[in-house]
């Protein structure tokens, strides 16, 4: 069984669509994330989630929106897409938010935007 | 100056060769710190956390020093499996956990 896993795995799509990628953890854990790897492979975390609430929200464009339904699921949609939003999303799952302990992350989802 | 540094790479050995990756961090109020490892076209994994006492893990060996900010992993005998990215993983202020850019590693035959 997958621990992670994240869907779709690539996707492409033109200049100012809206898109949603999905993710759900069936580790049991209480903190999910959202993190951004760009073409010079510099990972960057977007969001944080603890038990379907924000803990972290960096500096990223309100175009992104990120929604918790439970704490297994942590789904991210992104309005008006631009060329620059093309990299690599992964979502990743750990037991608890202080950070102290191992990410799971999924397989990633590569967006490229035409 | 970046919260996690890294060796630039790419690290290119002969296999049977020992090699070691380096990372800084300027957050000394940082608490757990790991490498991971990064295939091609794949997600990160864990490869090992990293102790203050220095931990080993067969081949692997990382070490931590908290007075100079600074964090280590040793790879002994290299093997053409080992070729990956090795991602320095802190974890900063407010409880982030930050990557560094990763250090390329290439083992050839």
């Amino acid at each position: 069984d997958t621990a992670v896993s994240q869907t779709p795995k690539y996707l492409v799509t033109q200049m100012g669509n809206d898109k949603s990628i999905k993710c759900e953890q069936n580790l049991g854990h209480d903190t999910m994330y959202w993190y951004k790897q760009d073409s010079k492979k510099f990972l960057k975390i977007m969001f944080s989630y603890n038990n379907k609430e924000l803990i972290i929200n960096e500096t990223v464009p309100n175009r992104f929106s990120p929604k918790s339904p439970d704490k297994a699921h942590l789904n991210l949609h992104i309005n008006s897409l631009e060329l620059g939003d093309s990299a690599v999303y992964f979502c990743a799952s750990s037991q608890n938010k202080e950070g102290n302990e191992k990410l799971f992350f999924g397989s990633g989802t590569q967006l490229s935007v035409l | 100056r970046k919260e996690v540094e890294q060796d630039p790479g790419p690290f290119n050995v002969p296999e049977g060769a020992t090699v070691a990756f380096n990372c800084t961090y300027s957050n000394s109020a940082s608490q757990s710190f790991f490498w991971y490892r990064q295939d091609c076209r794949k997600e990160p994994k864990l490869l090992m956390s990293v102790y203050s006492s220095g931990n080993e893990d067969g081949r692997f060996t990382a070490q931590l020093n908290r007075a100079s900010q600074y964090i280590s992993l040793l790879i002994r005998d290299s093997k053409l499996s080992d070729s990956a990215t090795y991602l320095c993983v802190v974890t900063g202020g407010g409880f982030k956990t930050i990557f560094g850019a990763g250090t390329r590693l290439f083992v050839k035959a």
